[in-house]
């Protein structure tokens, strides 16, 4: 069976600094993948989606990046951290059909 | 971006009660989806549509996909505090990218 593992869990991070989120997916080959936000708790905005390795869309202009070294792995970056980018993320992944499945999530807090 | 509208934001309900939730778009989709996220975790998905009209239960929950396909529902029988979470619906024009178009959820608390 398919499985979705994102790290850190939860981390606090400083103004300024940078971020790496890393997620994989287990038991499937060329997942389309994906990089939510969710602020407070509600509303889950799509910030980046990968059809294939080293293809990245963007969704909203912002201070984050993603890359996609290898088929299973989809990485959140940041240079520079904001106050703004806390949240919580969520990686997901999709199989040929519209259905996603979502990671545990990794909370994020920039101080 | 786009979004669905999603009501009842909000809910609070005694256990044992019904619940029923929905969703419209001005767009026509090829598939709803339905999620329950629980405090701190993933959304998890409950129920998947893909055909027009079509009615599909997962234990107590029932949804349906709208015969015009701007819309689907949502039905919770007997409602149980493990009900408790955020409720989204999510729609779907197909395509090669996959992208979904998300309400912003419901919020379900259930009174034991």
């Amino acid at each position: 069976s398919q499985t979705i593992h994102q790290w850190p869990a939860t981390l606090v991070q400083p103004v300024g600094s940078p971020l790496s989120l890393e997620c994989t997916v287990e038991g499937t080959s060329n997942p389309n993948l994906y990089w939510y936000r969710q602020a407070a708790g509600r509303g889950l905005q799509l910030l980046f989606y990968s059809v294939g390795i080293g293809q990245i869309s963007s969704e909203v202009p912002q201070n984050l990046s993603a890359s996609r070294p290898q088929d299973r792995q989809f990485i959140l970056s940041s240079k520079k951290l904001l106050l703004s980018d806390s949240g919580f993320y969520l990686c997901a992944w999709s199989p040929m059909q519209d259905t996603i499945y979502f990671g545990e999530g990794s909370w994020l807090t920039v101080v | 971006g786009q979004q669905l509208n999603q009501s009842p934001q909000s809910m609070f309900i005694q256990e044992g009660e019904d619940v029923s939730m929905n969703c419209t778009s001005s767009s026509i989709f090829n598939t709803w989806l339905w999620y329950k996220q629980d405090p701190g975790e993933g959304p998890v998905l409950l129920i998947a549509l893909y055909k027009a009209g079509e009615l599909t239960s997962n234990g107590r929950l029932t949804a349906q996909f709208g015969i015009t396909r701007k819309d689907s529902f949502l039905n919770i029988s007997a409602s149980i505090p493990s009900d408790v979470g955020i409720y989204f619906c999510a729609g779907s024009n197909a395509g090669n990218n996959r992208k979904l178009i998300w309400g912003l959820g419901t919020s379900l608390a259930v009174n034991p």
